[in-house]
């Protein structure tokens, strides 16, 4: 059963400041997505990592992808105050070694992210 | 494109009523799926499907069936509701594997 783990789960940042979302998971995969959501809202997807060694950037935010160690990492580079969200990764099963996917994503817990002034 | 349209937004039900959430997109989306989303619990998939007839369980799928007649739709079945089944419902789709999925809006259930 493929387990996915994110730390920390809260996370209180000051504005300007940089901090790393760690997600880690337990079986066998190189597709891993982050998504973020807002209070009340829907999943929004930042960030789709379809290889090992996979980075992605968009604004203050960075993602990659080290399928050996089974880890993602969203780092966020000099915090403001619209970044406060739910984030989450969200990990594909590979159901054979030619990397089909059924399309089974299991998602983390969501870290909640609040940036104050 | 419209996306991803769920119906209803909000719904009511009392215990043991059976209901139908609806979910379509227009994207020609091979891959579609349902997950609930519970405080604390992150999304957890209910069933998925790969392309029209099509489909298969989740994570939590007990008390609830789809069926994907067109690769338009794919609606989801509360069979007879339970409290336990109050949640927040959101329907996904995606293109290929190597897209992430499309969100639709989320319906808020709430079984009494």
């Amino acid at each position: 059963e493929l387990k996915v783990e994110q730390n920390p789960l809260f996370l209180s940042m000051q504005e300007g400041k940089n901090y790393t979302i760690y997600c880690n998971y337990s079986t066998t995969s190189d597709r891993l997505y982050w998504y973020r959501q807002d209070p009340g809202k829907s999943l929004e997807s930042l960030f789709v990592l379809l290889s090992n060694g996979a980075v992605k950037q968009e604004g203050r935010l960075m993602a990659s992808l080290d399928t050996k160690a089974r880890l993602s990492t969203l780092h966020i580079t000099a915090a403001v105050h619209d970044l406060s969200a739910t984030y989450f990764c969200a990990v594909d099963l590979i159901a054979n070694a030619g990397g089909t996917s059924y399309g089974k994503l299991t998602f983390g817990q969501g870290t909640i992210l609040t940036v104050h002034p | 494109n419209a996306g991803v349209t769920q119906t209803p937004k909000f719904q009511v039900l009392k215990t043991g009523q059976s209901m139908t959430l609806q979910c379509a997109q227009d994207m020609n989306h091979e891959y579609m799926s349902w997950y609930r989303q519970d405080p604390g619990m992150g999304l957890r998939l209910i069933h998925y499907s790969v392309g029209a007839g099509i489909t298969d369980q989740g994570e939590v799928p007990n008390g609830y069936n789809v069926s994907r007649s067109t690769t338009e739709d794919f609606p989801l079945r509360l069979l007879s509701a339970a409290p336990s089944q109050t949640s927040v419902y959101f329907c996904a789709s995606r293109r290929t594997i190597n897209y992430g999925y499309t969100f639709g809006s989320g319906t808020r259930l709430t079984v009494v």
